[in-house]
């Protein structure tokens, strides 16, 4: 079974520029977390989905940042204009929220460098 | 919301050697999983243990949700479990899931 996909893997930007991440989450999970890594900052959750549905969105550094999820098979997040201090690993996590089982799965992340 | 503590941040072992990692929660959570993040940075789920004890090779956790904390065991450690140690909790009665991570714990593992 295919875990998490992201792509690209790798993303180098200049300053200014719209940059679109995207993900495909386990087939049959229902919830769709949006993370960020930095050195400074951690893991932090940024949106997550539920059921297609932005649940929380506090995480959403500012406008700057949007994420939608058309389906259930695809989310995506956007930056636009993107700048040196979003450069980070973006992950993608899903789980199948309900029944007691909340575990989620982590996409191999995307490496964003703006410059 | 929830804060997330782990100790030790660093840790250098050398291979053979045993080692515990620990996890505190400042509140209660009834989602509580362990990754490790290997060096080309993915996150490998190792546990979903929001209570209890499991075991996976020579890995294992305990979690005592009462006391709100959580430990990792790795015995006979390899220089392949060289990496950092996530916790991550949360409350998915109140937020569907959303998972909180802790600073994690560098593991060096020396041949």
């Amino acid at each position: 079974d295919a875990g998490v996909i992201q792509s690209p893997r790798h993303e180098v930007t200049e300053m200014g520029q719209e940059v679109t991440l995207r993900c495909k989450p386990i087939s049959g999970h229902n919830s769709l977390f949006w993370y960020r890594q930095t050195m400074m900052r951690g893991l932090e959750l940024l949106i997550y989905f539920n059921n297609n549905v932005p649940i929380d969105d506090s995480g959403m550094p500012e406008d700057r940042f949007s994420a939608k999820m058309p389906n259930a098979s695809f989310s995506t997040l956007k930056i636009q204009p993107s700048e040196p201090r979003d450069s980070a690993v973006y992950f993608c996590a899903s789980s199948l929220a309900g029944q007691g089982a909340y575990e989620q799965y982590f996409g191999p992340g995307t490496r964003l460098t703006v410059t | 919301g929830i804060q997330v503590e782990q100790s030790p941040p660093d840790l250098i072992l050398q291979e053979g050697a045993n080692s515990t990692l620990r996890c505190n929660f400042s509140d209660s959570v009834n989602n509580l999983q362990w990754f490790h993040q290997n060096p080309w940075g993915q996150l490998i789920n190792l546990f979903y243990i929001p209570s209890g004890t499991k075991q996976n090779g020579r890995l294992s956790a305990t979690t005592v949700a009462t006391e709100r904390y959580s430990l990792l065991y790795i015995s006979s450690s390899q220089t392949t479990d060289s990496g950092v140690y996530f916790c991550a909790g949360g409350d998915y009665g109140g937020s569907q899931g959303n998972l909180i991570f802790g600073k994690g714990t560098k593991l060096s593992v020396k041949p």
